[in-house]
């Protein structure tokens, strides 16, 4: 299922280093989010745009950045990563009550 | 804001047996409840939900039933599969935008 597409699906990088994870939707969905999941905390909500142009905090934003370039494009930025960051993170899209997920981004910090 | 609270963290029943997961949410506004299975590796997918004008809604071996006055859900499998095996997570959604407060999951395990 390609409606939501992450990028990349695995990433390793260094303490301090600046990094970019990408979704894009095919789906035409205004809204998209972005989520963080860590074993035994479910999905958390970092950041979520209601349309191009809005961007909302969600309930773990500190560290994170993103950016709503277009509406099928929304990109979560950690300036300066840290090993806490070490998580999947998931990008949604949704439309009425559905939210539909990407595959995921597996990102490692060390 | 919104609060949900799932449990068990982890639950093992043996093939053909029942299992039940149950949430807890906060906010008396939240209207929405979907439950979402995530296989080993794999995106979340939404497998039933519920609205806040509902009891209970049931779709073949899953149903899901919902207690306002409580304010808790629950997610009934019957006749477990070895395929339901997976992390299930509840949701609730904020009467007030689209924002889904996830539980913290529950790994099921179907012995075969």
């Amino acid at each position: 299922d390609a409606d939501v597409t992450q990028t990349p699906r695995n990433r390793i990088t260094k303490t301090g280093k600046r990094i970019m994870l990408e979704c894009s939707q095919t789906k035409g969905h205004d809204r998209m989010y972005w989520y963080r999941q860590d074993p035994g905390l479910g999905l958390r909500l970092i950041y979520y745009s209601f349309d191009v142009k809005d961007i909302n905090k969600g309930e773990i934003s500190d560290g994170y950045s993103v950016s709503r370039q277009a509406q099928a494009k929304f990109s979560l930025s950690l300036e300066s990563a840290i090993p806490n960051q070490t998580a999947l993170y998931f990008c949604a899209t949704s439309e009425g009550q559905l939210h539909t997920f990407g595959s995921g981004t597996r990102l490692t910090v060390v | 804001g919104e609060n949900v609270e799932q449990h068990p963290s982890t639950l093992s029943v043996q093939e053909g047996d029942s299992a039940v997961i149950k949430c807890t949410y906060s906010d008396s506004a939240s209207n929405y409840f979907p439950w979402y299975k995530q296989e080993l590796g794999k995106r979340p997918q939404l497998i039933i939900d519920i609205r806040s004008n509902v009891g209970e809604k049931k779709d073949q071996r899953i149903a899901v039933t919902l207690n306002k006055t409580a304010k808790h859900f629950s997610l009934h499998i019957t006749e477990t599969q070895p395929e339901d095996s997976a992390v299930y997570f509840c949701a609730a959604r904020e009467a007030a935008g689209n924002k889904l407060t996830f539980g913290g999951g529950t790994r099921v395990l179907v012995k075969p």
